[in-house]
């Protein structure tokens, strides 16, 4: 079976309240940065992306910062609620240049909502 | 529009057998990728194809991994021998070049979680 290995990092907030969590991210000549969500027994799914030009973009209850300076990324979950509960993941990608469509993705981070 | 689909959701076997994994992207989409998921090492890109053509397979661990794409609607990962290390999350996901965003969006399917014994 699986090795022990890393244990995700935890944030525990309450509902309600907001969230933030961040990503630092390896790779300047990244042109998008793109959040995923990844809910118990399910795949990865697309939350929200930023250009590399922007430094912030708002979706529903969320907002994505982008720090190119230090690179890190943020993403803010307005008013969260128990549903939010799940890993998150921050992936950076080239534009479409050729082949160059693969995605990297950060370590996650896992989103624990209490009542 | 059904998603990405794949099949088994999972799959126990011994060590020592063939494991085969389907996914059958979304329809229109020209991309596909293998992803492996562990604890130990996160979300890693195994291989993916453009058009039915693998462009980069570097993530492959080693020799016992195959894959293929016959056509636009179905592929296939292959493990052979399969040893308990393999055992993990394996996600297909798809994408196309005129999504609308500037890079691929991938969409990716419920995953198969493999168990070797």
């Amino acid at each position: 079976g699986e090795s022990v290995g890393l244990h995700l990092p935890t944030l525990s907030v309450q509902e309600g309240d907001n969230s933030i969590i961040n990503c630092a991210y390896s790779n300047s000549a990244s042109d998008y940065f793109i959040w995923y969500k990844q809910e118990s027994g399910k795949g990865p799914q697309f939350i929200i992306d930023i250009r590399s030009n922007m430094d912030k973009r708002q979706g529903q209850r969320v907002t994505v910062l982008l720090n190119k300076t230090v690179k890190h990324l943020s993403l803010q979950i307005a008013a969260t609620q128990p549903g939010d509960s799940a890993v998150y993941f921050c992936a950076e990608q080239l534009a479409h240049t050729g082949t160059a469509s693969k995605l990297t993705f950060g370590t996650g981070t896992r989103l624990q909502v209490t009542l | 529009d059904a998603g990405v689909i794949q099949s088994p959701r999972h799959e126990v076997t011994e060590m020592g057998q063939e494991v085969t994994l389907r996914c059958k992207p979304i329809s229109g989409h020209d991309y596909l990728f293998w992803y492996r998921q562990t604890m130990m090492r996160g979300l890693e890109l195994l291989i993916y194809f453009n058009n039915n053509v693998p462009i980069d397979d570097s993530g492959m661990p080693e020799d016992r991994f195959s894959a293929k794409m016959p056509n636009a609607s179905f592929s296939t990962l292959k493990i052979q021998p399969s040893e308990p290390r393999d055992s993990a999350v394996y996600f297909c996901a798809s994408s196309s070049r005129t999504g609308g965003r500037g890079y691929n969006e991938q969409f990716f399917g419920p995953g198969t979680r493999l168990t070797v014994l």
